[in-house]
């Protein structure tokens, strides 16, 4: 299993233009995230989903968008790349039974990409 | 807003001996979960222990343990016997009910001197 795979790994742009974040899993998880890690801090909550068809935003939502067509994958797309955006950006997913909840199982993530906006 | 904090942005440990990260949260809930994850400079996610709130005993993994105040909030990290591979941030985070979501502290430089 390849777990959690996120592409590009590095990526430079340029402001106004707009990019995806690719992201997929194979473990059949049925929930999956976008976090945004800025230097020397923690990673923050950018969108969820606890199911296919199912998203909701989470900290930091403002200039992303997200879609959740299959259990898959769970792309990240930014339409107009501002400075601020520069980050690094984990994928992660983990499984749950029941709808909603919590639990003690861990969230797997990708390996990141690097994004710099210029 | 639902908060953690790692008080302690760096820290520095003699090969071999011990070392505890700080970690405090602020949380109204009362069923929730706790973990420590690693990250070293390849910038992999790596968890390293979990904890449920609901249970008194602290979690061990090999060398590494927690010390759990569920009524003070705080959730510390004990690395035992430490290596040179255990240089890396370390982060400490909560779940969030709905959807499982992780609130992240800001992280704990931890150097390990041979």
């Amino acid at each position: 299993n390849a777990g959690v795979t996120q592409t590009p790994k590095f990526r430079i742009l340029k402001i106004g233009q707009s990019m995806t974040l690719q992201c997929t899993q194979d473990m059949n998880h049925n929930y999956m995230y976008w976090y945004r890690q800025d230097p020397g801090m923690g990673l923050k909550l950018i969108y969820y989903s606890v199911g296919a068809g199912i998203t909701d935003k989470g900290e930091v939502p403002n200039g992303y968008n997200v879609s959740r067509s299959t259990t898959e994958d769970f792309p990240l797309r930014l339409e107009l790349a501002a400075p601020s955006q520069t980050s690094v950006y984990f994928c992660a997913s983990s499984y749950l039974t029941g709808y909603g909840g919590h639990s003690n199982q861990p969230q797997h993530f990708g390996d990141g990409t690097r994004l710099s906006i210029l | 807003a639902q908060t953690v904090t790692q008080s302690q942005p760096e820290m520095s440990v003699q090969e071999a001996e011990t070392v505890t990260l700080s970690c405090t949260y602020d949380t109204s809930e009362s069923d929730y979960y706790l973990f420590w994850y690693k990250q070293p400079p390849s910038r992999q996610m790596i968890l390293v222990i979990r904890q449920e709130a609901y249970k008194q005993q602290n979690a061990t993994e090999n060398r590494f343990s927690v010390n759990f105040q569920k009524a003070a909030k705080s959730f510390s990290l004990k690395i035992s016997d430490s290596q040179l591979g255990d240089a890396a941030m370390y982060f400490c985070a909560y779940t969030e009910e709905y959807g499982n979501k992780l609130v992240f502290g800001a992280g704990t430089i931890l150097r390990v001197k041979s």
